[in-house]
């Protein structure tokens, strides 16, 4: 199985700030990488799919980059709503597929 | 609007069965592939089945096949996820989420359903 390793696993951070999370596969995944934010008590919402695609209605501050086996997810400029889990997702290795650990992110 | 709702979650004892449902509502559940995905308290995703829009292909994750069965009723607009001999690991909220590439990119997720399993 492969295995994605998301760092930092948490992290705090003013508003107006650049925040930037990584995540690492065990193996090669080209760019079959998605990235999900979960809100808390609610459902995951796809932000990224193809490591760098923004879905629809997602806002432009929101960004991700890398193929292989690095990617790194970035927030441009913090806002409050943003408080929330992200989660890197690859589906390289069809049909079984493997989310990172998560990344909690708040409000310094 | 695009909605997936989920029921059927209950307290269920270990050894015993449930069966999920989820209903699509605002879009042509019938062009879509759909997967269950579930998390347990305070953990992460962990992604359950597939099953393509015809039904012709499904797969399972290591951790359910065997026991748990993934099914759909595009007449009804309906997906379902039968659970037999459920172990307390299986406790967690249940996810329903829409697939539009078939690759497990999920675009649309209900808003879960709690399933426990103690004695």
């Amino acid at each position: 199985d492969i295995q994605m390793t998301q760092s930092p696993s948490s992290l705090s951070a003013s508003v107006g700030d650049r925040v930037t999370i990584t995540c690492q596969a065990s193996q090669d995944i080209s760019i079959y990488l998605n990235w999900y934010q979960q809100k808390p008590g609610k459902a995951p919402n796809l932000l990224i799919y193809d490591a760098s695609n923004l879905d629809t209605g997602v806002p432009s501050r929101f960004s991700g980059s890398g193929s292989g086996t690095d990617f790194t997810f970035t927030i441009s400029s913090l806002q409050p709503e943003d408080v929330a889990t992200y989660y890197c997702q690859q589906y390289d290795s069809l049909p079984s597929v493997t989310f990172g650990q998560g990344t909690r992110l708040d409000i310094k | 609007e695009v909605q997936l709702v989920e029921s059927g979650g209950a307290l269920v004892q270990p050894g015993g069965s449930l069966r999920l449902s989820c209903v699509a509502s605002g879009f042509t559940f019938s062009s879509y592939s759909m997967n269950w995905v579930r998390q347990a308290p305070g953990k992460g995703l962990e992604w359950v089945s597939y099953i393509s829009s015809t039904s012709g292909t499904i797969n399972y994750a290591d951790s359910v096949k065997g026991r748990f069965t993934i099914s759909r009723d595009n007449a009804k607009n309906s997906l379902y996820l039968q659970m037999n001999s459920l172990a307390d690991d299986d406790t967690a909220v249940y996810y329903c989420a829409r697939d539009p590439w078939a690759t497990v990119t999920l675009d649309v997720w209900g808003q879960g359903t709690t399933v426990i399993v103690s004695s």
